[in-house]
């Protein structure tokens, strides 16, 4: 069963203007923590931000910041003034308790591509 | 140089052979995650490591072995290739914890012709 669901393929945001990437999640553990993570076409994937199932606040990491609201399990990036770097591919993903062996897992959404246009 | 390694970078192989894509970290992490990066389905989970010798099956792993003898190093072996295994395939290593990030390696991009 998908446990992160990422809705939107494809983005478009204008140059300076904010832009919000849609993640949705699935699990049954209490404790588990929510990442993004972004991957330029050069391939490699780069660590976004962090955000823990029992933080009180939202995670901000400089003009990254997620939108978690708990009880909908969504835990949405928002991309503030968007520069034309920002353009790229962006995974949400999940690390919670496997179930079947007992230790911590990582599952990720199929992500959205971002296109920031000048 | 700390990090994580992963060779080769590229691979052309036959269907029916075997291969093994190597990973190495200098982290001493405790988990290690192999996942495969098609397009539409963005990163699945084939098998990960909790620590040396504990290893667990992910989303995808018919077709795959791992083994994890030491810590620094996550070997995925393609038992006997076929097209559909033409993929990019990234590793990555972490803490144990929650809030522990997985680092990621350059990915190998194997094609099975």
């Amino acid at each position: 069963a998908q446990k992160i669901t990422q809705t939107q393929p494809g983005m478009f945001v204008q140059e300076k203007e904010a832009v919000t990437l849609d993640c949705t999640y699935d699990t049954s553990d209490p404790s588990y923590g929510l990442f993004w993570y972004k991957q330029p076409s050069s391939g490699e994937m780069i660590f976004l931000i962090y955000q823990g199932s029992y933080d009180q606040q939202n995670a901000t990491e400089g003009r990254y910041s997620l939108n978690f609201q708990k009880a909908r399990k969504s835990a949405n990036l928002v991309i503030s003034a968007s520069q034309l770097g920002d353009s790229a591919m962006y995974f949400c993903a999940m690390r919670d308790l496997s179930f079947s062996g007992g230790y911590q897992k990582v599952t990720f959404g199929i992500g959205t591509k971002l296109q920031v246009i000048p | 140089d700390a990090g994580i390694t992963q060779s080769p970078r590229y691979k052309i192989t036959e269907t029916g052979r075997q291969v093994t894509l190597m990973c190495h970290q200098t982290w001493s992490h405790s988990y290690m995650f192999w996942y495969r990066q098609d397009l539409g389905h963005g990163l699945r989970l084939i098998y990960y490591s909790a620590a040396a010798d504990i290893t667990d099956k992910g989303e995808v792993p018919d077709g795959y072995v791992v083994s994890r003898s030491k810590t620094e190093n996550f070997p995925l072996t393609l038992e006997s290739a076929t097209r559909s295994q033409t993929s990019v395939y990234f590793c990555a290593s972490s803490e144990n914890g929650y809030n522990s990030p997985l680092h990621f390696g350059n990915g190998t991009r194997l094609t099975v012709t």
